[in-house]
């Protein structure tokens, strides 16, 4: 597609219960990128995929957090046994291999009740 | 550790005069940096961005200065619009990779 698109777009989920976010990136793009971004704060690294290599996941918050790639395309972020805290807009972003230009999807807004 | 900040939550301007957006960094591995702006319920949009072996990139009423022995880099708009109220993010990208790493945000309000 045109841009970096993510469903849904709003999630309203129950404490303790799991949750699945979607981002499909721009076609073409290797890395693509997930962000979170909480109430009054900048945007957090979550979790970064490039190519084949093994991706760094080394902003995730918790072993509660899981993202995949498949095929080098469409990514799911996976929030397990969802807390309060986990209440944040969650941005994937993409770009072309070695850039700094990430291109953002329009987020998805989790909150956990 | 907060590695990229913006002091300034907030900022109102009156349209016509110019903008000047805050940032600071301690990261000395930084080697990009690059200012996005988001307006509410979208994604942040590119905007403009700096090399760490330039002091300065301009590009239409948009301009970054970076001073690197202070680690401040500033965004100038000028003249500032209705339009270009929105929250506006600095971030640096490291040496070692292309993961960015985001300051907090300044949201600008340009007064008619």
């Amino acid at each position: 597609g045109a841009g970096v698109s993510q469903s849904p777009s709003n999630k309203v989920t129950e404490k303790g219960k799991d949750v699945e976010l979607r981002c499909d990136p721009i076609s073409g793009h290797t890395a693509l990128y997930w962000y979170r971004q909480s109430l009054g704060q900048g945007l957090e690294f979550l979790i970064y995929f490039q190519g084949n290599s093994a991706p760094d996941k080394s902003g995730l918050p918790s072993d509660r957090f899981s993202a995949e790639r498949t095929g080098g395309s469409v990514s799911t972020l996976t929030i397990q046994r969802t807390q309060q805290e986990d209440s944040a807009v969650y941005l994937c972003a993409s770009s072309l291999a070695g850039t700094a230009y990430h291109t953002f999807g329009s987020g998805t807004r989790l909150t956990v009740v | 550790d907060q590695q990229v900040k913006q002091n300034s939550p907030s900022l109102s301007v009156q349209e016509g005069r110019i903008s000047i957006l805050n940032c600071d960094y301690t990261n000395s591995m930084f080697d990009y940096f690059l200012w996005y702006k988001k307006y509410p319920a979208e994604g942040p949009t590119f905007l403009i961005s700096i090399s760490s072996i330039k002091d300065k990139n301009e590009d239409g009423r948009f301009t970054v200065f970076l001073n690197k022995s202070a680690k401040h880099l500033s965004l100038h708009i000028v003249p500032s619009q209705p339009g270009d109220s929105a929250v506006y993010f600095c971030a640096g990208k490291s040496i070692s990779g292309s993961r960015l790493t985001f300051g907090e945000g300044t949201q600008l309000t340009v007064n008619p």
